[in-house]
């Protein structure tokens, strides 16, 4: 089955620029996840949707970064203005549902650097 | 907040020597999970432990729950340059979502 996709890779912005990243979960996977993962870090989880609602945003920094899940497939995290604080590799990954664990799939990730 | 701990933070070993990760956390969990990220790339799931006191073995690999549900351990067997990247745990506790602990990097000398 096809994994976990994201785009773009790699991102180099200036402070105070906007961003957006973009998530395919694999197909059938209602549950969507966006860590945050700084250089040295476990991945720290930033928002969970189940199909397009809002599980768990209680960490996501919502002054500057929203996600959304419309049509309970795609996903995007937008950051605006960025910091440097920022720059991380963002990574989004799926699971079957939730509830009763399941293991996530995790994406390549976005690397953004923030300068 | 629910604290993870894993320790140790780096360990250097020799081809053929064993490893161990711990996991500990500061409260009564409902499972927990395994991941491997190599460098560069991105985490990948390697197992879910439940019961207190569970078991499982993967090849090389053996992985514990403590009986308290507050830790966990990861054994690798004879490591192999194959075994190079950072082990996380994820805990769940009840009622909330998972928390990756810091990771333990590991590195094999051939």
């Amino acid at each position: 089955e096809a994994g976990v996709a994201q785009s773009p890779r790699y991102k180099i912005i200036e402070k105070r620029q906007s961003v957006a990243f973009w998530c395919n979960p694999i197909s059938g996977h209602a549950t969507l996840y966006w860590y945050q993962q700084i250089l040295g870090q476990g991945p720290k989880l930033l928002i969970q949707f189940q199909n397009n609602g809002v599980v768990d945003d209680s960490q996501l920094p919502k002054d500057r970064f929203s996600a959304e899940r419309l049509k309970g497939v795609d996903s995007t995290l937008k950051i605006q203005p960025a910091k440097l604080e920022d720059s991380a590799v963002y990574l989004c990954a799926s699971s079957w549902s939730m509830g009763i664990a399941y293991e996530q799939y995790f994406g390549p990730g976005t690397r953004l650097t923030v300068t | 907040g629910q604290q993870v701990m894993q320790i140790p933070q780096y360990q250097h070993v020799q081809e053929g020597e064993d490893f161990t990760t711990y996991c500990n956390s500061s409260t009564t969990l409902s499972n927990i999970q395994w991941y491997k990220q190599r460098p560069g790339g991105h985490p990948v799931f390697l197992i879910q432990l439940v019961k207190s006191g569970e078991v499982k073995k993967q090849k090389r690999l053996t992985f514990q729950f403590g009986e308290a549900k507050k830790n966990s351990s990861l054994h690798i067997t004879a490591t192999q340059t194959t075994d190079v990247g950072t082990y996380f745990c994820a805990a769940l506790r009840y009622g909330q979502n998972f928390v990756f602990g810091p990771g333990t990097r590991l590195s094999v000398l051939p």
